[in-house]
């Protein structure tokens, strides 16, 4: 069965500054999605940033990027020029295949990093 | 920006009661989830639902849960007798085809006393 694995409950950032949040995950599949969500205390989950395992490019979005290494199942997180409103719970998550294969799959999620930014 | 929306935001209800919790997906997608996230904990997996049926199911999706579409836009899950372990904030999910992100509604708090 497929698992994701935070190993950092908490980190802690000074505005401004860059941290990596640490994602490894297990599967047999070749080709799957990787996704980080945030959980500010409001609890809405919120799409990050996404990644399709057969790309090799790296996904980007403004202040939010991945370091993906598919040999390694590592998947982490960088938040550059952090800011105070990046203060929320972080959860990585892989999307299985699903019972039917294709695009029938479901989330498994790990269970969370909480950044911390100090002003 | 389209959204999924959950109804009620915060629901308390007594042990052994029914509850419903309520969800409208974004229109045009076509696969729908339900997930849970007890306090403090990550969030589970519940139930997938696409073409009007269910899709697949974890093991805490028993015979006391049940998901429907009554009308081509909202997509409930019922919880028949609640107990107190049930308590935590649920989550609606919609997806369109392909890679697309899944975009959660701001999710259900179910207070079970």
């Amino acid at each position: 069965a497929q698992t994701v694995t935070q190993s950092q409950p908490e980190m802690s950032v000074q505005e401004a500054e860059t941290v990596t949040l640490s994602c490894t995950y297990d599967t047999s599949e070749s080709d799957y999605y990787l996704f980080w969500y945030k959980q500010p205390p409001s609890r809405q989950m919120i799409l990050v940033i996404r990644q399709e395992a057969y790309k090799q490019q790296n996904a980007t979005e403004n202040r939010f990027s991945v370091n993906f290494q598919k040999a390694a199942k590592s998947f982490s997180l960088k938040i550059s020029d952090s800011q105070l409103g990046d203060a929320a719970m972080y959860f990585c998550a892989y999307r299985t295949p699903g019972v039917y294969g294709g695009s029938q799959g479901n989330l498994i999620f790990g269970k969370g990093t909480k950044l911390s930014v100090k002003p | 920006e389209p959204e999924v929306t959950q109804t009620p935001s915060h629901q308390v209800t007594q042990m052994g009661q029914e509850v419903i919790l309520r969800c409208v997906p974004i229109s045009n997608h076509l696969y729908f989830y339900w997930y849970r996230q007890i306090l403090g904990q990550k969030v589970e997996f519940l139930v997938s639902f696409y073409n009007n049926e269910i899709s697949e199911k974890s093991e805490i999706f028993d015979d006391q849960f049940s998901v429907e579409r009554p009308d081509g836009s909202n997509f409930t899950l019922k919880i028949r007798s609640t107990k107190l372990e049930d308590s935590a904030m649920y989550f609606c999910a919609s997806r369109a085809t392909g890679g697309g992100g899944y975009t959660f509604g701001s999710g259900t708090r179910l207070t079970v006393v």
